[in-house]
């Protein structure tokens, strides 16, 4: 089993649509969660980070099930410049510094 | 937030060849991380390079196909060595920033195609 599983993809949806990724992570004592994003040919960069009561920058929202261990990301109000791959990382169990990233959802906002 | 510059951004390499990928922050950073991106997939960490000290490399990495150097706090090199085709990726330097710390911060990546 994949340390941090996402769904698979692609996501193809319509400007204004709200769309929501799920991802799962294996190891219990996993302490910190992400979101980061990753253009086409770029460097992944942080989305944000998320938290056990949940958090919300303007469209975005991060969801965060310990019991679970489950990450949610949702998106509202979509726009053609959140199409990306969307990466879930995870810190690895006893290492605050090492992340494990997921495969990565890619979001295709279309106008 | 840290700002890296990672040289050179693409290659092209006989097999066989080493290449020198090369990171320099703009701040003192006591880890660095080398990661590899194959086509299509996402991050995965070679080595965790500290100042003073050998990296630490994840399984399936070697310090003989990979050797890194960092020889301060501010720079590190990743050298692929007897290159293969199969060692054609994209490969990125890492250092965590940010309020917390624990914000990654990329460099821009060094995209290498071995023939």
């Amino acid at each position: 089993r994949k340390e941090v599983e996402q769904d698979p993809g692609p996501f193809n949806v319509p400007e204004g649509a709200t769309v929501a990724f799920n991802c799962t992570y294996s190891n219990s004592a996993s302490q910190s969660f992400f979101w980061y994003r990753q253009d086409c040919r770029k460097e992944p960069k942080l989305l944000m980070s998320v938290y056990s009561s949940g958090n919300e920058d303007g469209r975005f929202t991060a969801q965060l099930n310990r019991a679970s261990q489950y990450i949610s990301l949702l998106i509202r109000d979509s726009k053609l410049s959140d199409s990306a791959t969307y990466l879930c990382v995870v810190t690895r169990a006893g290492s605050a510094r090492q992340l494990t990233f997921g495969s990565g959802t890619q979001l295709t906002v279309l106008p | 937030s840290a700002v890296i510059s990672q040289k050179p951004s693409r290659d092209i390499c006989q097999r066989g060849t080493s290449l020198t990928i090369q990171c320099q922050v703009d701040s003192q950073v006591t880890m660095m991380f080398w990661y590899r991106q194959q086509p299509g997939q996402s991050l995965t960490l070679i080595a965790t390079a500290n100042q003073g000290s050998e990296a630490t490399y994840e399984s399936g990495f070697v310090i003989d196909k990979f050797p890194i150097s960092r020889p301060n706090l501010t720079f590190s090199t990743l050298t692929v060595s007897n290159m293969s085709p199969e060692d054609s990726s994209i490969y990125l330097c890492s250092v965590l920033d940010g309020a917390l710390g624990t914000e990654a911060f990329f460099g821009q990546g060094t995209r290498l195609t071995v023939v």
